[in-house]
């Protein structure tokens, strides 16, 4: 049963420290989203890639958030310092090629104090 | 203005009701139009999807799409406790990236 696994499922930290969450694709998916979902906002693009390379990462701010995928198998989403109004799920998606399906981890609910 | 705009509800209903859900869109480009299903705490998952307009049918659930007023529509037949989430409606991006563009989601409760 392939599915998009993503760590940690929940992280509590303070406002200022670094911030890593990590997705692991369904193994063959060769391109990757990141989302942050809030109340507010809903479902907001972040960035996403192909075939490892980054191809948008205009929903993203640039200052604290950074975005790679060092191997097929793993994304990472780093926010250094993170701040309270990071706090939200962040989803990974993972699609294959030309597929109109995106298919969902569980998400990572960050909440930052 | 957002690109997709959807009511979020809640929606309420007793079981076995008929449900209707929707979106509007702004951009009269797109052509593929999903439709996620997102429990509580979880992630979304696809339930169906339509290309360009007309209806498609699969189980209790009818899709359909009126490009001509770029409105999107969800229907549930029979609706079930076990329908209770958010839906939220996808159209896919017109470029190469084929991203997907969300609406804010609609919750959705069904009252046994």
């Amino acid at each position: 049963d392939a599915r998009v696994t993503q760590t940690p499922r929940h992280k509590v930290t303070e406002m200022g420290q670094e911030v890593t969450m990590r997705c692991q694709p369904i193994l063959g998916h060769n391109t990757v989203f990141w989302y942050r979902q809030t109340m507010m906002q809903g479902l907001e693009l972040l960035a996403y890639f192909r075939n490892r390379a980054p191809l948008d990462d205009s929903g993203m701010p640039k200052d604290r958030f950074s975005a790679e995928m060092p191997d097929a198998t793993l994304a990472t989403l780093k926010i250094q310092p993170s701040e309270p109004r990071d706090s939200a799920v962040y989803f990974c998606a993972s699609r294959s090629g030309t597929s109109y399906e995106q298919y969902f981890g569980p998400g990572t609910r960050l909440t930052v104090t | 203005q957002k690109e997709v705009e959807q009511d979020p509800g809640p929606l309420s209903v007793p079981e076995g009701a008929i449900v209707s859900l929707n979106c509007t869109y702004s951009n009269s480009a797109f052509q593929y139009f999903m439709w996620y299903r997102q429990y509580s705490r979880k992630g979304p998952e696809l339930l169906m999807y339509t290309y360009s307009s007309g209806n498609k049918e699969d189980g209790r659930f009818t899709a359909q799409v009126d490009k001509s007023s770029k409105y999107i529509s969800l229907f549930i037949r029979d609706s079930q406790p076990s329908d209770s989430a958010t839906y939220l409606c996808a159209p896919r991006g017109v470029d190469s990236s084929y991203k997907l563009i969300f609406g804010s989601g609609t919750r959705l409760l069904v009252r046994p």
